[in-house]
């Protein structure tokens, strides 16, 4: 199976500040990267889809970049709202993983 | 509106099974793959298992494959997970979710609230 490395696992961060959330995988999945916002209580959300495509509905300040095996999730200007845990995910192979969560709180 | 509602979660002791099932609205059934992805309490998302439109296109997570088994019925607009021999680590928040494509290898852009399973004696 292929596995997904995120990091860091936790972070703290202001509002206003720019945030980077590195994904890995460990072969080469091209695109086939997404990302998810969850937050505590609730089902998760679509963010970024095919690593760098921005979901119907979510705000500009998310980003993807990447291929291959490295992938970044970009917030631009952390908002209130963003506090949640982040999840990467392949869909490169017929099984899918998820990385294990990156949780973004408030300093 | 797209809604997907989880059923069949229970208390259930290791070593038996359970089936859950998943009602969908709001969208054309037949043209999407969709999916089955778990949450133990605490812990991170696990994909279970998918299924393509037309169920021509079946996987699973090692830790399930050759216990659960996935299906669809597109004339009820309904997916099942067949979960037997099951285990404390199969403890979960089970969430019914949608692929955004007809074969599974999109991503998931709608999700249930999901049903909880806890497998204990």
């Amino acid at each position: 199976d292929i596995q997904m490395t995120q990091s860091p696992s936790s972070l703290s961060a202001s509002v206003g500040d720019r945030v980077t959330i590195t994904c890995r995988a460990s072969q080469s999945i091209s695109s086939y990267l997404n990302w998810y916002q969850q937050k505590p209580g609730k089902a998760p959300k679509l963010l970024i889809y095919a690593a760098s495509s921005l979901q119907s509905g979510v705000p500009s300040r998310f980003s993807g970049s990447g291929s291959g095996t490295d992938f970044t999730l970009t917030i631009s200007s952390l908002q209130p709202e963003d506090f949640a845990t982040y999840y990467c995910q392949q869909s490169y192979s017929p099984t899918w993983t998820f990385g294990q969560g990156t949780k973004v709180e408030i300093k | 509106e797209v809604q997907l509602v989880e059923s069949g979660g229970g208390l259930v002791q290791p070593g038996r099974s359970l089936r859950l099932s998943c009602a969908a609205s709001g969208f054309t059934f037949d043209d999407y793959a969709m999916h089955w992805v778990r949450q133990a309490p605490g812990k991170g998302l696990e994909w279970v298992s998918g299924i393509s439109w037309n169920s021509g296109s079946i996987g699973y997570a090692d830790s399930v494959k050759g216990r659960f088994t996935i299906s669809r019925d597109n004339a009820k607009n309904s997916l099942y997970l067949q979960m037997n021999s099951l285990r404390a680590e199969d403890t979960a928040l089970y969430y019914c979710a949608k692929d955004k494509g007809a074969e599974y290898s999109s991503s998931i852009d709608y999700w249930g609230q999901g049903t909880l399973v806890t497998v204990s004696s």
